[in-house]
């Protein structure tokens, strides 16, 4: 069975610092890894998706991860905080091209001190 | 392009009463879904419907009803509203032709329940 699990449900940092957040999944077959970013009262966007290929994969506002499959990891980073950041972020994992399954983290609120 | 809609953002029911939430999409996707979202649990999946005429259970399908009478849309029925069902429900949806697996959400319904 597939499982997510976020470590960390709030993460604090200054702005202008490196955001780290992270995400370790369980899979018995190769994965389809996703970052959804969630801003206050809306929906959730993709921020970024690992499919298959290259493990480091680049997304929106400067994200990016990488897929370890040896750590069974795809946590998220950005070097440098912005405030327009703070948000809520949600590791996901469905395996298989075509699948209708997704299993979504508890999500990391982020929060940018000024 | 619109993408997906949810109507209503808001509502507030006493316990007992019914509802519908609504939920359309405009890019002709095979597969819509319900999702709700608490606090520290993630999301969670309800129904899924993977075209029309076909739904299925998710993760937490109970108090909750849907169908799929067409493929634009997918509303979500609550028949007698409890307390437990306050919530933030999000519609998702995806395209049979989407390899990388990659889910549109709605902007949510903020669900309360007296």
């Amino acid at each position: 069975a597939q499982s997510v699990t976020q470590l960390g449900s709030h993460v604090s940092v200054s702005e202008g610092a490196l955001v780290l957040l992270r995400c370790n999944y369980s899979s018995s077959v190769p994965p389809y890894l996703f970052w959804y970013v969630q801003y206050p009262n809306q929906g959730l966007q993709l921020l970024l998706k690992y499919t298959t290929g290259a493990t480091l994969v680049k997304g929106i506002n400067g994200f990016e991860a990488e897929f370890k499959k040896s750590e069974t990891s795809f946590h998220l980073t950005k070097p440098s905080a912005h405030m327009s950041d703070a948000a809520e972020y949600f590791c996901a994992v469905s395996v298989g091209s075509g699948t209708y399954k997704y299993i979504f983290g508890t999500g990391t609120r982020l929060k940018v001190l000024a | 392009n619109a993408g997906v809609t949810q109507t209503p953002k808001f509502q507030v029911l006493k316990t007992g009463q019914s509802m519908t939430l609504q939920c359309a999409q405009d890019m002709n996707h095979e597969y819509m879904s319900w999702y709700r979202q608490d606090p520290g649990m993630g999301l969670r999946l309800i129904h899924y419907s993977v075209g029309a005429g076909i739904t299925d259970q998710g993760e937490v399908p109970n108090g909750y009803n849907v169908s799929r009478s067409t493929t634009e849309d997918f509303p979500l029925r609550l028949l007698s509203a409890a307390p437990s069902q306050t919530s933030v429900y999000f519609c998702a949806s995806r395209g049979t032709d989407s390899g990388a697996n990659v889910l549109t959400f709605g902007a949510g319904s903020r669900l309360t329940v007296l």
